[in-house]
Formats: structure tokens, C-alpha cells, sequence
């Protein structure tokens, strides 16, 4: 199946400083991409859609000055944590669907990053 | 809108015992359906799918079947290892374009030696 490469696969940072997580779909193009958040044993909550050459979709909720994401290739979209707080320590998970010939098929995940500010 | 109800965890096991977590769903159209398992400390992987009614997904021992009439794909098991401990998610796909899956809210299952 493809392959949806995230890094890095952990972080830890100084409160206030700024932290970048990549996500890369390795073996299809991604117009979209979707990033996550998850809160210690808790469903997936989805932060925004990442959409290649344009501004993201947020969730509501979501504050767009604090996650800044990028997508400016059909292979790359990247998170940016700014001025990053202690309540932002989480695990982050990006995904792609590879949706060339369906919109029928499953999503391919990241391994996740777990952001930890102290 | 479109969603995905699945039973509450966690659930624990003995080693070799049989496992059900079941999953509902409500959407508009004929969508897909997949599990996905999440081991600890890493993202989402698929399980199995189905994408159309009366289609059974299966791997690893794992089956699900997909239920127009009662709108379920429930995950089944014979014999849970203890390597199969993690968090299991049921997701649907929306027929509406490249949008994100629709995920329950997951189950964490032990299982013990």
C-alpha cells in the first residue's frame, strides 16, 4: 500500500520556541492532506485539511496562527507549532488518501509525532 | 452528518479468547468501511476493508463484515493474541470527495497471557 512518511517522530522543546513536523506521501501524490491531533487515550481529532497550493481548512476550534501548515508540493505538507506552550504537547498525526482512481479508498498514516514542550 | 459509533473500552481478554467490538454507522450514500489499529506510540494502520454491502474484509485473523440492513462492521476475532493489544478504530469513507475519514471514537483492547 503507500506509504506516508511523518517526521520527526518525537520532539521536545522550549516553551515559546517554534517546532515543524513533515509529512510525506513517499509512492503517490497528495492534493490533501489531513492533520491530527490525539490527546492521551482519545480518538483522533482532525486539526485541519492541508490542500496543495492553497490555504488549509481549519476545524473549528483550531487556531490558525498557532498551526501553521503548509502544502506546497503534491508530496509535502508540513505543521508548524508556533510559539509552542506546554498545553500543546500532544501526539500529532498526519494522513493522505491516494485517491488516483477511487474516492472509495482507505486513508495512509503518518507514524505520528510526539511534540513535548517543557 | 456522516458517523461512526463504536463500543466503549476498554476491553481485556485472556489469551486465545474470542473478541467482538462491535461498529455502527450512519451516512448518506454507500460508503466504505475500514478498521484501523494503533499500537502504542505509533499512527494508524489498516486493518481491513470492505467497500460495498455483504463484503467480508479479513487479515490477520481479523473479519468484519459490511451490514447494509443493520449498518454495522463489526470486528471479529477467534483467538486474540497478546500481541494484539491496542487501540482499534472503525472509519468510514464519505462518497464526497478527498475528505477525511470519519472515525469512531476507538477501543482499547488488553489481552493477557
Amino acid at each position: 500500500g503507500a506509504v506516508v512518511s511523518q517526521h520527526p517522530s518525537w520532539v521536545i522543546c522550549k516553551s515559546g520556541t517554534s517546532v515543524k513536523i513533515e509529512c510525506r506521501s513517499l509512492d503517490f501524490q497528495a492534493t490533501t492532506m489531513f492533520w491530527y491531533r490525539q490527546f492521551p487515550k482519545q480518538s483522533l481529532m482532525l486539526m485541519a485539511t492541508s490542500n496543495e497550493g492553497s490555504k488549509a481548512t481549519y476545524e473549528q476550534g483550531v487556531e490558525k496562527d498557532k498551526f501553521l501548515i503548509n502544502h506546497a508540493s503534491l508530496t509535502l505538507s508540513t505543521l508548524t507549532v508556533t510559539s509552542a506552550h506546554p498545553e500543546d504537547s500532544s501526539f500529532y498525526i498526519c494522513s493522505a488518501r491516494d485517491v488516483g482512481f477511487s474516492m472509495n479508498t482507505e486513508a495512509f498514516f503518518g507514524q505520528g509525532t510526539r511534540l513535548t514542550v517543557v | 452528518g456522516d458517523s461512526v459509533t463504536q463500543m466503549e473500552g476498554p476491553v481485556t481478554l485472556s489469551e486465545e479468547a474470542f473478541l467482538t467490538i462491535n461498529c455502527t454507522y450512519t451516512a448518506t450514500g454507500y460508503p466504505s468501511l475500514f478498521w484501523y489499529v494503533q499500537y502504542p506510540g505509533e499512527g494508524l494502520q489498516l486493518l481491513l476493508k470492505a467497500t460495498k454491502a455483504d463484503d467480508k474484509g479479513s487479515n490477520k485473523g481479523f473479519e468484519a463484515t459490511y451490514r447494509k440492513e443493520t449498518t454495522s462492521f463489526h470486528l471479529e476475532k477467534g483467538s486474540v493474541q497478546v500481541s494484539d493489544s491496542a487501540v482499534y478504530f472503525c472509519a468510514l469513507s464519505p462518497n464526497s470527495g478527498n475528505t477525511p475519514l470519519v472515525f469512531g471514537k476507538g477501543t482499547r483492547l488488553s489481552v493477557i497471557a
